[in-house]
């Protein structure tokens, strides 16, 4: 059972222009969500996290928006570069536990120069 | 570089052969973690170290499967009688403990096995 969903497996997007990569929930238990980015035969590399107690968090071009109700959060990356093509995981943990992490099945950006 | 750092990159063997990979976590992590992710899935769970401590095995880990962080700084991840189905990438991240706060897990570059 994917506790975390990414249902889309890959977007397209031309350079410039907004990438907004999907991740759904199901467990009401999570309170952290970070989003990863990796290229191919590397560790997965951090980009943004957001607690349960917000609703968006910004860092430069990436922010991450938090809907608890819908259980849904989103990463939007403006503007996109051809360097961000990579494939993006979302991550979450449940409160209480630090000891790990229940990802998705990633997305594969393609940035279009 | 004060990343975490993997050895060896790649690993190839024998089917019935034991392999064994180490993880050098970002020096003031207290939390160690080690993942295992084949083609076209997330990463998976196996299992967690505070300190020395080993405080979480997932049910993935069987008996073939153990890791050891000795003084609580390096660990290594040991696999028993290799199998094919155990080739994947396997990946060790860290965390520092923040209290109440959760912590971020950063990934080394991963170990890359084929058992043939």
């Amino acid at each position: 059972d994917q506790q975390v969903k990414q249902n889309s497996p890959s977007l397209s997007v031309q350079e410039g222009r907004i990438s907004i990569l999907n991740c759904d929930y199901t467990n009401s238990m999570f309170d952290y969500f970070l989003w990863y980015k990796k290229y191919p035969a590397e560790g997965p590399t951090f980009l943004i996290s957001i607690s349960s107690i917000k609703d968006k968090n910004e860092d430069g071009r990436f922010t991450v928006f938090l809907n608890k109700s819908a259980k849904h959060l989103s990463l939007h990356i403006v503007p996109s570069q051809p360097g961000d093509s990579a494939v993006y995981f979302c991550a979450a943990k449940e409160a209480g536990n630090n000891r790990k992490l229940i990802w998705g099945l990633g997305t594969s950006l393609a940035v279009n120069p | 570089d004060t990343g975490v750092s993997q050895n060896p990159r790649h690993k190839i063997t024998k089917r019935g052969q034991n392999v064994t990979f180490r993880c050098d976590p970002i020096s003031e992590h207290n939390r160690l973690y080690w993942y295992r992710q084949t083609l076209g899935q997330g990463p998976e769970f196996l299992t967690y170290f505070q300190n020395e401590a080993q405080l979480e095995k997932s049910r993935l880990l069987s008996d073939r499967f153990s890791a050891e962080r000795p003084k609580g700084s390096f660990s290594t991840l040991e696999i028993q009688r290799t199998e094919q189905g155990d080739s994947a990438m396997y990946l060790c991240a860290s965390s520092r403990e923040q209290g109440k706060r959760s912590d971020t897990q950063y990934f080394g570059p991963g170990t890359r096995l084929t058992v043939l």
